[in-house]
């Protein structure tokens, strides 16, 4: 298993400011994955980050507004660039652990005024 | 593209009643996987299954792999209060990419 901490657990924002999240695994991991789940809605995923790489955006899902850094193999961020109230979600992390099994940090709840 | 489909969206049982959320998707996957979000929670990994016809049970709960590798199914037996969440299945492609369904969201009556 992993254990993932993440933070900010929750924040509210501006409109036009940006948020970075932070993601910390307590072991290597070769792929991170960030996640956005709207209010009652299922996970979408927004990026694979791996390190040493460039992060794979989805369809939708672009790096000026998302960008994402790995610098090693326990750490990522997202940052939530030029917020508007559309960008009102929770963020997740997680990483691919042995055996192909998801491992999700506790989420980052975001508002944005 | 890919999708995969879960049913129903909500549901409410009375205490002890049982609880069936299904997962079909639109090509065949590699494995299906079963998590767990309480509210206000993140999710939480349940069962993995990968073969085709594969049944496995915890407990109370019984996830079935359909023959096809197309569909899936979580039952739960004599549902309790602690059951109470969203399910969610997700589906890995012959790609690698993991696919979640629109979640099942259970509230038990005591």
């Amino acid at each position: 298993s992993a254990v993932i901490s993440q933070k900010p657990s929750r924040d509210i924002c501006q409109r036009g400011t940006s948020l970075t999240i932070q993601c910390q695994v307590d072991s290597q991991v070769t792929m991170m994955f960030w996640y956005r789940q709207q209010p009652g809605q299922s996970l979408t995923l927004i990026a694979t980050a791996n390190q040493g790489s460039e992060a794979t955006y989805e369809s939708g899902f672009v790096i000026d507004k998302f960008p994402i850094s790995r610098p090693n193999l326990t750490f990522s961020t997202l940052t939530v660039s030029n917020m508007s109230p559309e960008d009102s979600s929770i963020y997740l992390c997680s990483v691919d652990s042995g055996g192909n099994i998801q491992y999700f940090g506790a989420g980052t709840r975001l508002s944005v005024l | 593209g890919q999708q995969v489909m879960q049913i129903p969206q909500y549901q409410h049982v009375q205490e002890g009643e049982d609880f069936t959320t299904y997962c079909n998707s639109s090509t065949t996957l590699s494995n299906i996987q079963w998590y767990k979000q309480r509210p206000g929670g993140h999710p939480v990994f349940l069962i993995q299954l990968v073969k085709s016809g594969e049944v496995k049970k915890q407990k109370r709960l019984t996830f079935q792999f359909g023959e096809a590798k197309k569909n899936s199914s979580l039952h739960i037996t004599a549902t309790q209060t602690t059951d109470v969440g969203t399910y969610f299945c997700a589906g890995r492609s012959n790609t690698g990419k993991l696919i979640f369904g629109q979640g099942t969201t259970l509230q038990v009556k005591p």
